[in-house]
């Protein structure tokens, strides 16, 4: 079974449109996250969660809101896209929010999202 | 803050060959290391990391990695390459940002090719 799971995969869209993407995962930890890789490969953090509660929320666009119905969830909205939004998005989780020893991040793979 | 510089965009080496990817980083305190690999199209997989005690930490896939504190470096090593090693390759640095939070920082990333 797959560790953190994201859908859709891929995902082509019109300026303008409103679209989600999904997390899970199976892996029972408290903290889940959302990151944006952009056409350079460049990695950043858009937003944490810890146990259904934001703890980290980056320089992002309100256009982006995330949802964390339970802890083993994480949903991304995204409003209005922008031809910048273009880019890979990923969910990841950890144990809990601190950087303890044995506090690996587990990504999921990926959610491509191209706007047209 | 913390910051994260992979000084090297690109690197190829022939198949067998050693392996070395450069990594420094920027931070006020003892970090918390890893390198992540990302195979085309897949999310990032975590090699090793380093949180303390021995500074040469054996991680996955015939990878190693030495923190120098001296040098503020945390360099990636693979003695034998093989042509399943092509991917990128991440380094990041973990630090306690809030307190109850942490916030790790990526690298720009390493492209590696293998050369038949």
């Amino acid at each position: 079974d797959t560790a953190v799971s994201q859908t859709p995969k891929y995902l082509v869209t019109q300026m303008g449109n409103d679209k989600s993407i999904k997390c899970e995962q199976n892996l029972g930890h408290d903290t889940m996250y959302w990151y944006k890789q952009d056409s350079k490969k460049f990695l950043k953090i858009m937003f944490s969660y810890n146990n259904k509660e934001l703890i980290i929320n980056e320089t992002v666009p309100n256009r982006f809101s995330p949802k964390s119905p339970d802890k083993a969830h994480l949903n991304l909205h995204i409003n209005s896209l922008e031809l910048g939004d273009s880019a890979v998005y990923f969910c990841a989780s950890s144990q809990d929010a601190e950087t303890t020893a044995g506090n690996t991040i587990y990504f999921g793979e990926g959610s491509w999202l191209t706007v047209v | 803050a913390q910051s994260v510089t992979q000084p090297d965009i690109h690197i190829t080496v022939s198949e067998g060959a050693s392996l070395e990817l450069r990594c420094n980083y920027s931070y006020g305190a003892t970090p918390y290391l890893f390198w992540y690999v990302q195979s085309p199209g897949q999310g990032l997989q975590l090699l090793l990391k380093y949180f303390s005690g021995d500074t040469l930490v054996q991680g996955i896939k015939g990878f190693e990695a030495e923190f120098k504190r001296s040098q503020s470096s945390f360099n990636l090593r693979k003695p034998s390459v093989h042509w399943s090693d092509a991917a990128e390759y991440f380094c990041a640095v973990g630090a306690r940002r809030y307190s109850s939070a942490s916030k790790i920082i990526f690298g720009s990333g390493t492209r590696l090719s293998i050369r038949p």
